[in-house]
């Protein structure tokens, strides 16, 4: 059914940037939207991007547009984000999931803290 | 946008009863494209149920989805220990797909 794994988290300044990774394995991953969903402390979740299989369609949520970036690079079965300006709210567990029209599989989230 | 409103915020239960989490849209979902996830501390989310009442698999059949337009209902028949966890329905019938805000089910 596939299996999703997440890198790149960790702590950066207010202001700073950060790229997430998502690697797929297990599944034809260049036939799926993907998406990222992050989930701030104690809080719920809230979808952030999506891209088309073949990355020419990409949306965000607006509280992220013109700082975060989705990509994919299908021949590596990867997804990205690039996160840039990051602000003390940015900061949350980030999840990558396959996207049937509901999620599944998710990954196994990064925590991305932004604080100085 | 839809909004999906999760109730109760709190489900004090025991082992054995039964639970019961609605989830209702601002509008009425498309093609009741609804779904439900479990989630325990510290892991990623679950697929429960997809398209309001299919459940996904290896799902225990004590997990049941149903509704349709405007209101959802998850139902645990006879509540495990493992099954004390926050619950999410999320729609897919209109972009952007929403979450609501999640019910906790915790052991009474």
């Amino acid at each position: 059914e596939g299996q999703l794994v997440v890198s790149g988290g960790g702590l950066v300044q207010p202001g700073g940037s950060l790229r997430l990774s998502c690697a797929a394995s297990g599944f034809t991953f260049s036939s799926y939207w993907m998406n990222w969903v992050r989930q701030a402390p104690g809080k719920g979740l809230e979808w952030v991007a999506n891209i088309k299989p073949d990355g020419r369609e990409k949306k965000y949520v607006d509280s992220v547009k013109g700082r975060f970036t989705i990509s994919r690079d299908n021949a590596k079965s990867s997804l990205y984000l690039q996160m840039n300006s990051l602000r003390a709210e940015d900061t949350a567990v980030y999840y990558c999931a396959r996207d049937r029209g509901w999620f599944d599989p998710w990954g196994q989230g990064t925590l991305v803290t932004v604080s100085s | 946008e839809i909004v999906l409103t999760q109730s109760p915020g709190t489900l004090s239960l025991s082992p054995g009863e039964r639970a019961t989490l609605s989830c209702r849209a601002s509008q009425s979902v498309s093609n009741s494209y609804l779904t439900w996830y479990q989630q325990k501390p510290g892991q990623a989310p679950r697929l429960l149920i997809y398209d309001a009442s299919s459940r996904a698999t290896g799902i225990p059949d004590r997990f049941s989805g149903s509704g349709s337009g405007t209101d959802f209902t998850l139902t645990i028949s006879r509540l495990e220990p493992e099954d004390f966890a926050v619950y999410y329905c999320q729609q897919y019938g209109s972009s952007p797909q929403t979450f609501g805000q999640g019910t906790k089910v915790e052991i009474k």
